[in-house]
C-alpha cells in the first residue's frame, strides 16, 4: 500500500534559521514526487516535481532533493512569508490520471 | 490568464441532502481533478475528467459523481451527504491528462450537520 509520511508535523523557525522538511515514501513504481505549498484558506500551490533519485531542484530559498526512499525540502534563511503548510505527494507509474497521493504536510511557522 | 475558480466558497448542508460544487478550469486546460481535504489532512484524489470523460477515480463511493462540460468546466455532485463528507473540496486543472503540475482553486468548504 502506498504511504507518504511527512515530518515534523509542525516546525517553528526564527527568521534566517535554515532547516529541512522530510518526506518518506513507499510506493510501487514511482512516477514522480511533488512538493506543494498551501496557505490557510487556499489551495495547494505547485513548487517542484522530482522524477529520479539524485535529482535536485531549487527555487529562491527552497531546494528539493530525492533519494529512493525519501525527499527533503531544504529551506535556507527563511522569511516570515515562507510560513505555510508544505505538502509532499507521489504519483505511481500505473495510473494514467493525475492521481497524486499526498502526505499530511508540515506546518511551518517563521518568526520575525 | 484567469486561474481556477470554485463556487461556492462555503456551504452548509444537512445529512442526507445532495450538493453540487462547481469549478472553472484555467484557460487552456482540458483536464480537471477533484480532491477532498479533511481538516489536518492532505488532499485525497476523488476523480479526474479529461475531455468530458472520467479517466481516473480514487477510493470514493458512487454517490460522489462528476461532470465535465465542453468548455472544460466541471461539477462535483455528492448524494446522501454524511457527516464525514465535511471537508474542503479542491478542484485542480492541468493542460494535459498526464501533466502532473496541477493548478488548484481555493476550494469549497462543505459542512454537513
Amino acid at each position: 500500500e502506498d504511504q507518504v509520511t511527512q515530518s515534523p508535523e509542525a516546525l517553528r523557525l526564527q527568521e534566517g534559521e535554515s532547516s529541512s522538511l522530510n518526506c518518506s515514501y513507499t510506493v510501487s513504481g514511482l512516477r514522480g514526487l511533488f512538493w506543494y505549498r498551501q496557505d490557510p484558506g487556499k489551495g495547494p500551490e505547485f513548487l517542484f516535481t522530482l522524477y529520479s533519485a539524485g535529482e535536485e531542484k531549487e527555487k529562491e530559498r527552497l531546494k528539493a532533493t530525492l533519494t529512493k526512499k525519501e525527499s527533503f525540502l531544504h529551506i535556507t534563511a527563511p522569511k516570515p512569508e515562507d510560513s505555510a503548510t508544505y505538502l509532499c505527494a507521489v504519483q505511481r507509474d500505473q495510473t494514467g490520471a493525475n492521481n497524486l497521493f499526498f502526505g499530511t504536510g508540515t506546518r511551518l511557522t517563521v518568526i520575525p | 490568464e484567469t486561474g481556477v475558480t470554485q463556487s461556492p466558497t462555503h456551504l452548509i448542508k444537512t445529512r442526507g441532502q445532495q450538493v453540487t460544487l462547481r469549478c472553472s478550469s484555467q484557460s487552456g486546460h482540458n483536464t480537471v481533478s477533484w480532491y477532498q481535504q479533511a481538516l489536518g489532512q492532505g488532499p485525497q484524489f476523488i476523480f479526474q475528467y479529461y475531455r468530458e470523460e472520467e479517466n481516473g477515480r480514487g477510493n470514493f463511493p458512487p454517490r460522489f459523481s462528476g461532470l465535465q462540460f465542453p468548455n472544460y468546466s466541471s461539477e462535483l455532485n455528492v448524494n446522501a451527504l454524511e457527516l464525514d463528507d465535511s471537508a474542503l473540496y479542491l478542484c485542480a486543472s492541468s493542460p494535459r491528462a498526464t501533466n502532473e503540475k496541477l493548478f488548484f482553486g481555493s476550494g469549497t468548504q462543505l459542512s454537513v450537520l
